[in-house]
Order: C-alpha cells, then sequence, then structure tokens
C-alpha cells in the first residue's frame, strides 16, 4: 500500500479567509513534504518534516504555516493567501531508514487550490 | 539554474513502439534518479528509480538507463500503450540525513497515439 491521501480535493477561498490541507499516510513513513505546483510546470518543494520535526523551509512566506501533528498527519495552515498562490498542492511521503528505494517519496492526489 | 532538463516538452509516438523520454542534470551531488508519471489534477505517481552507482534498471515495460559521464538518463517504455500518455517528470535526489529532497525537471507530455 503506497497511498497518501489529502484532503479537500478542491477549495477556493478568498484573501481573508483562514483555512487548512491535511494529508494523511500510513506507511509508517517518517519523512513527509508540501509541493507547489502551477499548472505546466513541475512541483516545487516548500516543506519538509523528518520526525514530525521541520528540517527544510524553501523560503516560503509566511502566509503558508505547515503542522505536523504526529507520525501520520500533515497540515498546511493557510492565511491571507494572494490569488498568485493558487496552484496544485501536494503531499508527499517517504522512509527515511535507508537508502534507496526506501527513500522514494509517495505523492498524495493534491489539492486544487484557487484564491479569489 | 535548473539543475534537472527534459528539453521536450511533449512527444508523439504510435501505439506498439517504443517511447524514449530524456533528462540531464547538472549537479554530481544528485545520488538518486526517479522517473514519475503524471496525470492531469492527480498527483505523479512514482514508477521506477535508478542509484548512481548502477547503469541500467528495468522493470517490466520501463527501463531506465543512466550515463553518469554524460549526466544524461533516459526512460524507456516498449511498447508503448495509450494508457502511457501522460506527463513524465525526471526527478534528482540529493541531501544527507533522514529527508531529501527532490528536484524536478520541466515534465515531457507523451502522447501514444493508437
Amino acid at each position: 500500500d503506497t497511498e497518501v491521501t489529502q484532503t479537500p480535493k478542491h477549495l477556493v477561498m478568498g484573501m481573508t479567509n483562514k483555512k487548512s490541507l491535511k494529508c494523511e499516510q500510513h506507511m509508517g513513513h517518517r519523512a513527509m513534504y508540501w509541493y507547489k505546483q502551477k499548472a505546466k510546470k513541475p512541483p516545487e518543494l516548500m516543506f519538509v518534516y523528518s520526525y514530525e520535526k521541520l528540517s527544510i523551509n524553501e523560503s516560503v512566506p509566511s502566509r503558508f504555516s505547515p503542522e505536523c501533528p504526529n507520525s501520520s498527519l500533515l497540515n498546511l495552515h493557510l492565511h491571507a493567501l494572494q490569488p498568485e498562490d493558487s496552484a496544485l498542492y501536494l503531499c508527499a511521503s517517504s522512509q527515511t531508514s535507508g537508502r534507496g528505494r526506501t527513500d522514494t517519496q509517495y505523492f498524495g492526489p493534491g489539492t486544487r487550490l484557487t484564491v479569489l | 539554474d535548473q539543475q534537472v532538463k527534459q528539453n521536450s516538452p511533449s512527444l508523439s509516438v504510435q501505439e506498439g513502439r517504443i517511447s524514449i523520454l530524456n533528462c540531464d542534470y547538472t549537479n554530481s551531488m544528485f545520488d538518486y534518479f526517479l522517473w514519475y508519471k503524471k496525470y492531469p489534477a492527480e498527483g505523479p505517481t512514482f514508477l521506477i528509480s535508478i542509484s548512481s552507482i548502477k547503469d541500467k534498471n528495468e522493470d517490466g515495460r520501463f527501463t531506465v538507463f543512466l550515463n553518469k559521464s554524460a549526466k544524461h538518463l533516459s526512460l524507456h517504455i516498449v511498447p508503448s500503450q495509450p494508457g502511457d500518455s501522460a506527463v513524465y517528470f525526471c526527478a534528482a535526489r540529493r541531501g544527507s540525513g533522514s529527508a531529501r529532497q527532490l528536484t524536478f525537471g520541466s515534465g515531457t507530455q507523451l502522447t501514444v497515439l493508437p
């Protein structure tokens, strides 16, 4: 089983709203990731959590706030977003204990975010 | 600085023939390479990977070749099927410790014609 689930599938929000994206995996993976993907572009890394601790923040604006409440869950809290933040937000997870195939990242289906 | 490049934005192949997708990279620190397939409005699906210490990895219809001296890898799909039509991303992994980073190429849209 290599399933990563994300909710909601679609989200429309105004620039003053506060919303959260959720990601869940039950593969025992200890690394989880948030990516942003614009149309016809590759996924861009935003955050990496390793053992529930933030290990990489790719200079993401503070209006995006990640949270990893436990080893299976990853949230992305959104506040005061801009229309240019509209994109597909992808969550991924991987094992961390070894090299090679064990570090393969498995992606969820994404949340399509539209900011009005 | 684009460290992983897929120079062909699109490729069309007849069903049953071979599809060859190419990827070039510049960073010698990459130690693992992966190919992902992506349908519209879905997340990338892992296809096949190769370690930098190998030059070939095969899984069914999919084979990845790595030419480390040329910093080039390719994905061969044979025979190609209409269901293979999707965007294919090459990704390269670097970093140490427990969480490694992936850098993606810009993707190649493969269309397999029936």
